[in-house]
């Protein structure tokens, strides 16, 4: 019953560090998401993937790289972690049906730059 | 593109007062809606959704949402809240066949025990 799995669950980074979360979900779905949140601002779409392979940018990108190697893991790579990125980080996966798609959420992973 | 707007950002409510959170989004084509809530510290779980069919849709924990297509509307609703309803509820609507999700703002609310 694990759904989507992501680590770490906390992490404080200091500027110009690096850092990878990871986030794997053993639903088989085909869709993965990573999003932020930020008070008040909602969920932001950082990076999607619709399958093995395929990558593709979302709202707010810059900063952050994917990779999709395989259909259960969707790693997020930060690179120069900088204060701006101090934010809560949300996996999530979904599986496209004839009868509709929905969304299903990671615990999330809050990391602070400092 | 597709945007979702919520109305009210901030609700104080006591407990058993009723509730009702906007949420109105731009899409001229067909759509799945969502509400997800989040509470404290935890990441956000589905509470309803609506895919096709009856429009009132019901949830977990007494929730309802209702599709009023015409006016691209899905408010939810609950007739009696409690104290443990307190969090913050997201409205998201899906392109159907679409694999993106667009998410609202966000309403946080509190139940005054």
């Amino acid at each position: 019953n694990a759904g989507v799995t992501q680590t770490p669950k906390f992490r404080i980074l200091k500027i110009g560090q690096s850092m990878t979360l990871q986030c794997t979900q053993d639903m088989n779905h085909n869709y993965m998401y990573w999003y932020r949140q930020d008070p008040g601002m909602g969920l932001k779409l950082i990076y999607y993937s619709v399958g093995a392979g395929i990558t593709d940018k979302g709202e707010v990108p810059n900063g952050y790289n994917v990779s999709r190697s395989t259909t259960e893991d969707f790693p997020l790579r930060l690179e120069l972690a900088a204060p701006s990125q101090t934010s809560v980080y949300f996996c999530a996966s979904s599986l496209l049906r004839e009868t509709g798609n929905t969304i299903y959420f990671g615990e999330g992973s809050w990391l602070t730059v400092v | 593109a597709q945007s979702v707007s919520q109305h009210n950002h901030h609700v104080i409510l006591s407990e058993a007062a009723s509730l009702e959170l906007g949420c109105n989004y731009s899409y001229g084509g067909t759509v799945n809606l969502f509400w997800y809530v989040q509470y404290p510290g935890q990441h956000l779980q589905l509470l309803l959704k609506y895919f096709s069919g009856d429009p009132l849709v019901k949830g977990i924990k007494g929730f309802e949402a209702e599709f009023i297509k015409s006016k691209f509307s899905f408010n939810l609703r609950k007739p009696s809240v409690q104290w443990s309803d307190t969090a913050e509820y997201f409205c998201a609507v899906n392109a159907n066949t679409g694999n993106q999700f667009y998410f609202g703002t966000g309403t946080s609310l509190t139940v005054i025990p």
